[in-house]
């Protein structure tokens, strides 16, 4: 089972930042926090990661708190074609695997 | 660089059939692994390879399997086909570095068994 729960939807307007919330609160002091994210009919994409320091790349922003049982992932500025299932995902490297769950629908709306 | 390529993209067979689904991994990747994809389980990993050698395994029974080339392309094999495997099959590789892995996923194989 995913060790994260995310709310299974979240609507955004387009140009509006959208914030992703993930719960990890069973985290482990090795767990990495990893977003990919699917669209429709599409493999999943990677987005970010980090351990315990805030991240920031071109495609987002993901804010890990100081306890780490809890992140959020900011998509700057949301455009319709960020309409996707957004997975949190906890991974140690050491198990060769992904366990996704079942995600954050992020609809963006025009 | 190419993206990881999968082959075929639609595949249409019939119960108690055999299929075969081929991966071409990222040049310099290593690690392949392969996941299913259903409405009703979500994403589950199936495999992972490296350098020939399977080092995890899912919870699937004995008629999935896999294999990895030396060239690091992946194949995968479903024996006795069911109504259930009905699903997208996605493959991925990987390069570890120091400051993390990350997945990048081919657009899937569509298994419909009739």
């Amino acid at each position: 089972d995913a060790k994260t729960t995310q709310p299974p939807s979240m609507d955004c307007a387009e140009g509006r930042a959208a914030n992703l919330p993930c719960n990890h609160s069973t985290i482990s002091g090795n767990e990495y926090v990893y977003w990919y994210r699917q669209i429709h009919s599409q493999g999943p994409q990677y987005i970010i990661h980090g351990l315990k320091n805030n991240e920031t790349n071109e495609m987002a922003s993901l804010i890990i708190t100081e306890d780490r049982k809890s992140s959020t992932l900011i998509l700057p500025h949301a455009t319709l074609r960020d309409t996707a299932v957004y997975y949190c995902i906890l991974d140690t490297l050491s198990n060769y695997k992904l366990t996704f769950g079942k995600g954050t629908l992020l609809t963006v709306n025009p | 660089k190419a993206g990881v390529t999968q082959t075929p993209r639609y595949l249409i067979k019939t119960r108690g059939q055999q299929v075969t689904l081929s991966c071409s991994p990222i040049s310099g990747h290593r690690s392949v692994s392969w996941y299913q994809q259903t409405p009703g389980q979500g994403l589950q990993f199936l495999f992972e390879y490296f350098s020939e050698t399977q080092r995890n395994k899912g919870n699937f029974p004995g008629r999935f399997s896999g294999r990895q080339f030396s060239n690091s392309r992946s194949e995968m094999n479903v024996s006795t086909l069911e109504l259930g495997d009905s699903a997208l099959y996605l493959c991925a590789s990987s390069l570890r570095t120091q400051k993390g892995e990350k997945l990048f996923f081919g657009s899937g194989t569509q298994l419909s068994v009739l």
